[in-house]
This record gives C-alpha cells, sequence and structure tokens, in this order.
C-alpha cells in the first residue's frame, strides 16, 4: 500500500520561501497525478495544484503567481515552493495522491506538515 | 471557480441516527463530486467518488446521490468512529473545490 510522508522546515518567515517534500514509499510516482492540499487551522481544505509522473502541472490560480510543485522520479518524490509567504500561509500542507480513473478524487494521503509563517 | 456550499456546517447527533450532509454546487457538475471524512489531526479519507461510488473498503451505512448543483450525503446509523466533519469536492472544473464542511458533534 502506497504511503506519503511530507518534509520541510515547520517555520518560514514572511516574504520567504516554503519548500515541502511528499517522498512516496510502497508505489511509483508513474501512472498518476499527485496534489498539494492545504488547511488553515481551524479551516476548511484548499487545493493547491497537481503535477503528473511526466511534469506537467495545474495550478490554482489563487496561488498560480507564488507557487511551483515538481517531481523528482529518482528520489520518488514530488515538492512543492510556495514564494513570498504571509502569515496567510499558515496551514496543514498535505500532499495526496489522485485514484485511477476518470474520477478525481485523492486515495491516499499523507499525515499533513503544519507551516508557520511568522518572524 | 466553482463554489461548494455544505449545509449545515454542524450537527448534533446520536448513535443510531440517520445522517443527511447536502452540498449544492454553484454549477452544474454533473456527477463530479466526492465525499471525505477528516477525523481531529489526521488527514481527509475518501468515502464516496463519482457522487454515488463507495470506495473500497468503506461500510454500506455511508452512501452519496445527486446529479446536476444537488447532492447529499448519508449516514444510514450513525456509529461512535463516524463523528467527524465531512467535505464535498467538486472535480467539473478547475481549480478543484471543497465545500466548507460538516462537523458531526455527540449530542
Amino acid at each position: 500500500q502506497v504511503q506519503l510522508q511530507e518534509s520541510g522546515p515547520g517555520l518560514v518567515k514572511p516574504s520567504e520561501t516554503l519548500s515541502l517534500a511528499c517522498g512516496v514509499s510502497g508505489g511509483s510516482l508513474n501512472g498518476h497525478f499527485w496534489s498539494w492540499i492545504r488547511q488553515p487551522p481551524g479551516r476548511g481544505l484548499e487545493w493547491i495544484g497537481y503535477v503528473y509522473h511526466s511534469g506537467s502541472t495545474n495550478y490554482n490560480p489563487s496561488l498560480e503567481s507564488r507557487v511551483s510543485i515538481s517531481v523528482d522520479t529518482s528520489k520518488n518524490q514530488f515538492s512543492l515552493k510556495v514564494n513570498s509567504v504571509t502569515a496567510a500561509d499558515t496551514a496543514v500542507y498535505f500532499c495526496a495522491r489522485h485514484g485511477a480513473g476518470a474520477a478525481i478524487y485523492f486515495d491516499s494521503w499523507g499525515q499533513g506538515a503544519l507551516v508557520t509563517v511568522s518572524s | 471557480d466553482i463554489q461548494m456550499t455544505q449545509s449545515p456546517s454542524s450537527l448534533s447527533v446520536s448513535v443510531g441516527d440517520r445522517v443527511t450532509i447536502t452540498c449544492q454546487a454553484s454549477q452544474d457538475i454533473s456527477n463530479y463530486l466526492n465525499w471525505y471524512q477528516q477525523k481531529p489531526g489526521k488527514a481527509p479519507k475518501v468515502l464516496i467518488f463519482d457522487a454515488s461510488t463507495l470506495e473500497t473498503g468503506v461500510p454500506s451505512r455511508f452512501s452519496g446521490s445527486g446529479s446536476g448543483t444537488y447532492f447529499t450525503f448519508t449516514i444510514s446509523s450513525l456509529q461512535p468512529e463516524d463523528i467527524a466533519t465531512y467535505y464535498c469536492q467538486q472535480f467539473d472544473n478547475f481549480p478543484i473545490t471543497f465545500g466548507q464542511g460538516t462537523r458531526l458533534e455527540i449530542k
């Protein structure tokens, strides 16, 4: 069974870059789409964007100017960068795998990584 | 963006209750609608995709229905482990969007 694990700094200063990686074990990146989703404390879920194993991407327009998602098949991981962060970017960041087939749903998730933006 | 509006935002329930949550889309999304369960401190878990298809391993007391702009999610007989927040999610158009969530609380 595939497992996902987020890693990266838990504290980022305002105006700096948030960087997270999602390691995938028990399965391959190939043939799947992989997304980042975030959840501010006590609030709902926001889809950030996805990357395919080939490297093609799709981003939420609300974040597109500041976000980059990439894939590293040699390490079996994919990564998220968010530039110019503010307190509004404080959230639990989840990485997730898209299910197989035409439906776009998230069938496997990481445990989540809390990232706080503060000086 | 397609706006997803869930109702109610919270619900006080008892074990054994039949629970129904609704999700309304701001435009027609056909059956491109999924439901998730999230427990505190945990990642969401998909229960239903394509509006009514039960994910493998999910108990049959969970069900979903609807198409177009109006969808319902039902727990036929609430169990203690079902206390959680439930989210709908559309995938008809990008960006993918979620409802604001419905939190179940024990009465």
